[in-house]
């Protein structure tokens, strides 16, 4: 297991468009995370699941996001109309439900222009 | 709410030296966990060590060491023998709750110099 996997790690796009990030966890974590991270920023809270359900969601997270985790794998983080104030790292963490500690992908750059 | 402030937004520590950062958080949980996070250039983050606080005793991880103070909440870092590798945004952050969501600080930019 080589830890946490996002894809793309790199995405440009237009304002307006939508963009879809993939979030593959460490196999056995049941825990998954979604985070913001603006530049000079500690990272902020978006949404949390737990296994498929998605259990708490940040008021950062606006109606243009969604997000998924079928049958309590890989999840999915998507941004509809895109804005220019989007444009931020996503970070996606995973951990076991024993106890805190979450390990972090090398995160998704989202750029609009 | 939960909040973490670190105070230092830089440091520089020269090779083979010691250094400390600082970390405060206010929390009106009893149950909860400190972190520290090192995030390197390449943007990944790793956890350096973490605290459970209802541990007394300090954790230490090869030359990563906390001081950990829980009624003055107060979670510092020190480094000993310092690496160049050891260059990177380091984050504290608190976690806690029942979904164990983490809490960041903004952040200290240590330089370690050759």
């Amino acid at each position: 297991d080589t830890g946490v996997s996002q894809d793309p790690r790199h995405k440009i796009t237009k304002r307006g468009q939508n963009v879809t990030f993939r979030c593959d966890p460490i196999s056995e974590h049941n825990r998954l995370y979604w985070y913001r991270q603006t530049l000079g920023q500690g990272p902020e809270f978006l949404t949390y699941f737990q296994n498929e359900a998605q259990l708490e969601k940040s008021r950062l997270l606006s109606d243009r996001f969604s997000a998924e985790r079928p049958k309590g794998s890989f999840s999915t983080l998507e941004i509809q109309r895109t804005e220019q104030g989007d444009s931020a790292m996503y970070l996606c963490a995973s951990s076991l439900g024993s106890g805190p500690g979450a390990f972090f992908g090398q995160g998704t750059r989202l750029t609009v222009v | 709410a939960q909040t973490v402030t670190q105070s230092q937004p830089e440091m520089s520590v020269q090779e083979a030296e010691t250094v400390t950062l600082s970390c405060t958080y206010d929390t009106s949980e009893n149950n909860y966990y400190l972190f520290w996070y090192k995030q390197p250039p390449s943007r990944q983050m790793i956890l350096v060590i973490r605290q459970e606080a209802y541990k007394q005793q300090n954790a230490t991880e090869n030359r990563f060491s906390v001081n950990f103070q829980k009624a003055a909440k107060s979670f510092s870092l020190k480094i000993s023998d310092s690496q160049l590798g050891d260059t990177a945004m380091y984050f504290c952050a608190w976690g806690g709750g029942s979904n164990y969501k983490l809490t960041f600080g903004k952040g200290t930019l240590l330089t370690v110099n050759p």
